[in-house]
């Protein structure tokens, strides 16, 4: 089974500053690993995949992702937070065969201040 | 435009109850979920859908039942027996295995129950 943990419910960053949020997973197989973002009150909305190519990912918004097998980590970031950037942020782990969803993790809300 | 609505986006229900969510896509994606949102607890899966007139429990499944007749419909009903259903509801689709594949959210319905 596929498992994925997200440290930190919450991290809060000034507006500037670096974002990193951590997720590190478990998995018998060769990862699919998914980054998802949610507004408030709002569906969400994929930031960025890895699906074995690239370690480094860039997905929307200026933000990336690096894959690291011997850590088991897929953290995200971004070098410059700002303001539009609060929100949850979901890790996703998948690529099982005969599993038909991925495994989410519970999140962890960004906030950024002024 | 492609993409998934959901409505309504708040409902209120009274106790002993039955109520619909409606989901409709028009991305011609095979699969469709419907996930639970709770504060702090992620996403949690209801039932799920590959193809159409087929589709299987997820954790949650309690309380709640679909239909899928139509490529483009996956429609939640949360009935009386479901004991806690004030939550924010998220409906999903994605062109195959949803493990895989990026998944597109709905906007969300938000159930209170009087």
């Amino acid at each position: 089974a596929q498992s994925v943990t997200q440290l930190g419910s919450h991290v809060s960053v000034s507006e500037g500053a670096l974002v990193l949020l951590r997720c590190n997973y478990s998995s018998s197989v060769p990862p699919y690993l998914f980054w998802y973002v949610q507004y408030p009150n709002q569906g969400l909305q994929l930031l960025l995949k890895y699906t074995s190519a690239a370690t480094l990912v860039k997905g929307i918004n200026g933000f990336e992702a690096e894959f690291k097998k011997s850590e088991t980590s897929f953290h995200l970031t971004k070098p410059s937070a700002h303001m539009s950037d609060a929100a949850e942020y979901f890790c996703a782990v998948g690529g099982e065969r005969g599993s038909y969803i991925p495994t989410f993790g519970r999140g962890t809300s960004l906030i950024v201040h002024p | 435009d492609g993409g998934i609505t959901q409505s309504p986006k708040y409902l209120f229900r009274k106790e002993g109850q039955n109520v619909t969510l409606s989901c409709e896509q028009n991305l011609n994606h095979d699969a469709m979920y419907w996930y639970r949102q709770d504060p702090g607890q992620g996403l949690r899966l209801i039932y799920y859908s590959q193809i159409v007139n087929d589709f299987q429990k997820g954790d949650i499944a309690e309380g709640y039942s679909v239909s899928r007749e139509k490529k483009e419909s996956f429609p939640l009903t949360v009935t009386s027996a479901q004991k806690n259903p004030t939550a924010f509801y998220l409906c999903a689709s994605s062109p195959g295995q949803g493990s895989f594949h990026e998944q597109f959210f709905g906007p969300g319905t938000r159930l209170t129950v009087l």
